[in-house]
């Protein structure tokens, strides 16, 4: 457990489905990311939240939808997903920093996506 | 824009030393990470760097060259376990935000 919680672990959805990934953490960090990983790829930013406010929105697509109602919470709102989008997706928490300090981010285990 | 360079795959024997190397070209630079992650699990964190040198943390250790950009991670007396991805992770600029780098899957074998 790393302190960043993330459910479901698993899910299987269809293309017409609506489905909500949650992200929750009580180490008091300010800032909140979605990150996606697929097969063999790199991590790919989705999107960020500093204070509750989403700073970045890297060009995702809008059946993706983000929503952070406190600095603790993060959901992931899908709908009219693709197979492509069949990923493993990571919840990360971190302090936003004043200076040069150690302040990495702490992931969530993820939610493994597959889309039928 | 930022370029983070590790190699994609690596292979090393149980017992021996491995190094896994990274160049960084970000528009600047306000510390290293290196985060190891297991297959369909979290990366975490294992070492921070933002002066030169070497910091070491049992049987892994991070070194780092600012004016060359580049950072090595060292993982001595190698166990299966070990067997996962690294991700060398650049902070550009002041804020909260990393640059990742695509990752090296070291195998260890027996």
């Amino acid at each position: 457990e790393t302190g960043v919680t993330q459910t479901p672990r698993h899910l299987v959805m269809g293309m017409t489905n609506k489905k909500s990934l949650k992200c929750e953490q009580h180490l008091g960090h300010n800032a909140m990311y979605w990150y996606k990983q697929s097969a063999k790829k790199p991590l790919e930013l989705m999107f960020v939240y500093n204070f509750k406010e989403q700073t970045e929105n890297n060009s995702v697509p809008s059946r993706f939808s983000p929503e952070c109602p406190n600095s603790s919470h993060l959901f992931l709102h899908l709908h009219t997903l693709q197979p492509e989008d069949s990923a493993l997706y990571l919840c990360a928490s971190s302090p936003i920093p004043r200076d040069s300090g150690n302040y990495g981010y702490t992931f969530g285990s993820g939610t493994r996506l597959t889309v039928v | 824009g930022q370029n983070i360079d590790q190699p994609t795959e690596m292979t090393a024997t149980e017992g021996a030393i491995v190094q896994i190397n990274c160049t960084y070209q970000t528009s600047g630079f306000n510390g290293l990470f290196w985060y190891q992650q297991h297959a369909g699990e979290a990366p975490t964190f294992l070492s921070y760097n933002v002066l030169d040198g070497l910091e070491e943390k049992g049987r892994f250790s991070s070194f780092l060259s600012r004016s060359k950009g580049y950072s090595y991670l060292l993982l001595k007396e190698l166990q299966m376990k070990d067997s996962a991805s690294y991700l060398c992770v650049v902070r550009p600029g002041a804020g909260n935000m990393l640059t990742f780098g695509g990752g090296t899957r070291l195998m260890v074998k027996p």
